[in-house]
C-alpha cells in the first residue's frame, strides 16, 4: 500500500547534536512538507518542497535544515542551533496543485532532547 | 497575512448530540482549498473533510459537515450523533497558493471531549 514512512518514531537527542529525521513516500507525489506540533498546539510548517532540488522556508525554518535529491525523500536535520527540538514532527505529501483529498501524513517522529 | 483561527481550546459535548467546531481564515487568494482533520493521542491525522472555494454546496462526509460561508471567511465543521470515539484534537487548515507554491497551513486546534 502506498504512504508516507517517517523513522524513527522516538528520538532522543544530546544537547549540541545534530539529528535526522527520516520521511519516505511512495505516492509518487511531488510535493513534501515539514511539519513541528508543540504539545496542545497546532502544526507549524518547517520546510516544504515542490519538486526535487528545490525547497523553500516555511515560517519557522530556523534550526532546521532539507534536502530533496529524490522525488520520494525528503529528510529533516534538527541542527544545534534550534535551541528548543523537543517536540513532534510530521511529514506530509501532496500532488503539487493538487487542492483536493491528496495530503497524507506520516505517523510523526517525537524528538526529545536529553 | 495567511492565517487560520480556532477559537474554542476546547469544547465538550454529549454522545449522541451534534456539536459546532468554529473556523475562521484569512487570504486574499481567489482559490483555495479548506480541511478538517482529526488527531487522536496516538498522534496521525485523519483527514476528515474538504471544501473548495468555488464549491457552492457545503461539503458533507458521513456524520461530518462543513459550514462553509465565503463571505465571512469562514468553515466550521460540524459532528452530528456524536460518538466517544470523536473524542480528539480537531484542526482547521487551508491550502493557500503562494508565490507560485501551495502550502497547507493548520489552526492552533479544538480539542473536543464527548461525555457518555
Amino acid at each position: 500500500d502506498g504512504g508516507i514512512t517517517q523513522s524513527p518514531k522516538y528520538l532522543f537527542r544530546k544537547e549540541g547534536q545534530n539529528v535526522t529525521l527520516s520521511c519516505e513516500q511512495n505516492l509518487n507525489h511531488d510535493a513534501m512538507y515539514w511539519y513541528r506540533q508543540d504539545p496542545g498546539q497546532g502544526l507549524r510548517l518547517i520546510y516544504y518542497s515542490q519538486i526535487v532540488n528545490d525547497f523553500q522556508k516555511g515560517d519557522i525554518a530556523e534550526g532546521y535544515s532539507v534536502s530533496r535529491e529524490k522525488k520520494e525523500s525528503f529528510p529533516l536535520t534538527v541542527t544545534s542551533a534550534q535551541k528548543n527540538p523537543t517536540a513532534f514532527y510530521l511529514c506530509a505529501s501532496s500532488l503539487r496543485r493538487e487542492y483536493g483529498y491528496g495530503y497524507t501524513f506520516g505517523s510523526g517522529t517525537r524528538l526529545t532532547v536529553v | 497575512a495567511q492565517k487560520i483561527t480556532q477559537t474554542q481550546p476546547g469544547m465538550f459535548v454529549q454522545e449522541k448530540e451534534a456539536v459546532t467546531l468554529d473556523c475562521t481564515y484569512d487570504t486574499s487568494d481567489q482559490s483555495y482549498g479548506l480541511f478538517w482533520y482529526k488527531q487522536p493521542s496516538s498522534g496521525e491525522m485523519i483527514f476528515l473533510i474538504y471544501q473548495g472555494s468555488y464549491d457552492e454546496q457545503n461539503a458533507t462526509e458521513g456524520r461530518y459537515s462543513l459550514n462553509f460561508q465565503k463571505a465571512r471567511k469562514s468553515a466550521n465543521l460540524v459532528i452530528s450523533a456524536s460518538q466517544l470515539g470523536d473524542s480528539a484534537m480537531y484542526f482547521c487548515a487551508a491550502v493557500m497558493f503562494s508565490g507560485g507554491y501551495n502550502k497547507l497551513i493548520f489552526g492552533a486546534g479544538t480539542r473536543l471531549a464527548v461525555h457518555p
